[in-house]
């Protein structure tokens, strides 16, 4: 079956510090992966997707860039924070089945 | 702009009453409606979804009703119980399949006693 790493669960980080997050995909094969950020009060905002290695879309401008270097992982990572950028962070996947989205369990990123 | 809507930001009813939550979108191209509910400090989980050749589906408690003319959607759960209270996001997607998805902003229910 399969599965979706996100850690770490929680992060408490000062602003001006570097930031790497990481999911893993068990399972399946070629997943489209996506990073998602909840902030206080909003909806689940779609930051990049990934559809293969090394193919990464940007769906807004930020502080924030993403990589994957396998098939399976997919990295969101910041030179530098902000205190925008604390937020609740979700990693998704997706193989196309009728529920759509496989969400991991997320990392609660407060910046400091 | 956004495209998938959730006017209410939080909703309270009363244990084993029905709960309904509404959802507007504007793409006409939207044809897979999917909800989904997230729990504090987890990730979202699949709860129902339908198709736009569907005007209703039904799973358990839990029942989607599709209005294509006015673009809108509802979700129904009767009746309701209090490990249903958690945030419920609506989402949308076009060319029939459940990739590129587009959120609401989710509606917070809340379970009364």
């Amino acid at each position: 079956s399969q599965t979706i790493h996100q850690w770490p669960a929680t992060l408490v980080q000062p602003v001006g510090s570097p930031l790497s997050l990481e999911c893993t995909v068990e399972g399946t094969s070629n997943p489209n992966l996506y990073w998602y950020r909840q902030a206080a009060g909003r909806g689940l905002q779609l930051l990049f997707y990934s559809v293969g290695i090394g193919q990464i879309s940007s769906e807004v401008p930020q502080n924030l860039s993403a990589s994957r270097p396998q098939d399976r992982q997919f990295i969101l990572s910041s030179k530098k924070l902000l205190l925008s950028d604390s937020g609740f962070y979700l990693c998704a996947w997706t193989g196309g089945g009728p529920g759509g989205y496989t969400f991991g369990s997320g990392t609660r990123l407060t910046v400091v | 702009d956004q495209q998938v809507k959730q006017n209410s930001p939080s909703l309270s009813v009363q244990e084993g009453r029905i709960s309904i939550l509404n959802c507007d979108y504007t793409n006409s191209m939207f044809d897979y409606f999917l909800w989904y509910k997230k729990y504090p400090a987890e990730g979202p989980t699949f709860l129902i979804s339908i198709s736009s050749i569907k005007d209703k589906n039904e799973d358990g408690r839990f029942t989607v009703f599709l209005n294509k003319s006015a673009k809108h959607l509802s979700l129904h759960i009767v009746p309701s119980q209090p490990g249903d209270s958690a945030v419920y996001f609506c989402a949308a997607s076009a060319g029939g399949g459940a990739d590129g998805l587009t959120f609401g902003k989710g509606t917070h229910l809340i379970i009364q006693p």
